[in-house]
């Protein structure tokens, strides 16, 4: 079974430009969650996808900013970026937490490496 | 509102010692489901254990194993006769029910734990 793929693997993008990442879940899996591993701010959940649906999001400004497409699989785009937006997007998928029961184990990807120069 | 704390920033030890990683956490639900995952240089997490917050048991998976005492909020992990293929940063991780449904199902990860196993 294949597991969850990212791309690119890695991006560089200059300050000001938009970056679009890319993850395609777990055959079945509906749920997809996005996260940042800064260096030195540790893993931080981005941004939550149920059933084509943003579901949750976290503490970060809405340049960030995603959808999930019939398929499930899903985007995610931050605008006019930052240095500090430099990081390892790791793109996680689950069944549905949204009916069936909560607490299901997230599987990641190999993430995306944005370099913002 | 959830936290997870991982003391112990880096632990370097000599291959087959045993090495045990501490994780406290700290949540106001009574449902919750605690995750251990180990993120080698690749870079992508490895999922290793899931548990939820009504079921105390420790587990053992050759190795690997795990402590989970809900007295004092603590889920450690312990790997015996460790390998050089263990070196790795390890997460551990808090999901809760949250009060709103649709909360409840992000990770709320430690700081990460490095593993150094020299040979």
């Amino acid at each position: 079974e294949a597991g969850v793929t990212q791309s690119p693997t890695h991006l560089i993008k200059t300050r000001g430009q938009q970056a679009t990442l890319r993850c395609s879940p777990i055959s079945g899996h509906t749920s997809v969650y996005w996260y940042q591993q800064a260096l030195g701010l540790g893993l931080q959940f981005l941004l939550w996808y149920d059933e084509g649906e943003e579901r949750n999001r976290g503490n970060f400004p809405p340049r960030f900013s995603g959808r999930q497409f019939p398929n499930y699989s899903s985007e995610l785009n931050v605008n006019a970026l930052e240095l500090e937006d430099s990081a390892l997007y790791l793109c996680a998928s689950s069944s549905s937490g949204q009916r069936l029961r909560r607490g299901n184990e997230q599987y990641f990807g190999p993430g995306t490496r944005l370099t913002v120069t | 509102a959830q936290k997870v704390t991982q003391a112990q920033t880096e632990i370097s030890v000599v291959e087959k010692e045993d090495v045990t990683l501490d994780c406290v956490y700290e949540t106001r639900d009574t449902t919750y489901y605690l995750f251990w995952y180990k993120q080698p240089p690749s870079g992508e997490l490895v999922f290793l254990i899931r548990r939820n917050s009504f079921d105390e048991q420790n587990e053992i998976s050759g190795r690997y194993s795990w402590n989970f005492q809900k007295s004092t909020s603590s889920f450690n992990f312990t790997i015996t006769a460790s390998q050089v293929v263990d070196s790795a940063v390890y997460f551990c991780a808090l999901s809760d029910e949250g009060r709103i449904k649709a909360a409840g199902n992000k990770l709320t990860f430690g700081g990460g734990t490095r593993v150094l196993v020299k040979p």
